[in-house]
């Protein structure tokens, strides 16, 4: 079994651009596909980024995901910082058939 | 469009039991492989349970294993969660959820709202 890290909280202001890592405690990133998950207070969580580096449809191209091997760990870049933006992420992959999620981590835009 | 749609969550004591349902539309049910995710106040997300688009494959978090048990019914696009010997820490949001593809793990599409279920005597 692994866990994925990621930090409690990041701030940034608008305009400007934040990166949330997510770091898996054993076997390869790059095993299986990291999602990352944004959610707003009260409600259920959406995705920005699936298949490690996929944008939805409707996800602002502000929104990026990338993996690397070397810190085992994959991120999220959020460019062009928007109020909006302010809400908790989640990174989540697989392993074997079980899910796990990262902690999550607050996102301040001041 | 797609809709998930929770339902059955309430107060119970622990050592209860409750059954939470999840009904779908707007995609074919039977296609896809679904999940429970579960959220305690003020926590991040757990994930719970998932289920194999015919049953065939049925997994679960160690915290629950043995005491709960997911189930579908294709005929009636629904998606089930039966949860016994209940613990306060079993107090959270639970949330149905589909998976992206009919095939391969690549996360959750479509979430429900959530039903509260809270454990306390």
């Amino acid at each position: 079994n692994f866990m994925l890290t990621q930090p409690h909280s990041v701030s940034e202001s608008p305009g400007k651009t934040v990166t949330i890592s997510c770091t898996r405690s054993s076997g390869s990133i790059a095993s299986n596909y990291v999602q990352w998950y944004q959610q707003r207070p009260g409600s259920a969580p959406t995705t920005v980024i699936y298949e490690d580096n996929q944008r939805p449809s409707g996800v602002p191209d502000r929104f990026s995901g990338s993996i690397d091997s070397s810190s085992n760990s994959a991120s999220l870049t959020i460019s062009g910082l928007k109020t909006e933006d302010e809400a908790d992420y989640y990174c989540q992959s697989y392993d074997s058939s079980n899910v796990v999620f990262g902690g999550g981590t607050k996102l301040t835009v001041l | 469009e797609v809709q998930l749609v929770e339902s059955g969550g309430g107060l119970v004591k622990p050592g209860g039991s409750l059954r939470l349902s999840c009904a779908a539309s707007g995609f074919t049910f039977s296609s896809y492989s679904m999940n429970w995710v579960r959220q305690a106040p003020g926590k991040g997300l757990e994930w719970v349970s998932s289920i194999s688009s015919s049953s065939s494959y049925i997994y679960y978090a160690d915290s629950v294993k043995g005491r709960f048990t997911i189930s579908r019914d294709n005929a009636k696009n629904s998606l089930y969660l039966q949860m016994n010997s209940l613990r306060a820490e079993d107090t959270a949001v639970y949330y149905c959820a589909r998976d992206r593809y009919p095939y391969g793990d690549s996360g959750f599409d479509y979430w429900g709202q959530g039903t509260l279920v809270t454990v306390s005597s």
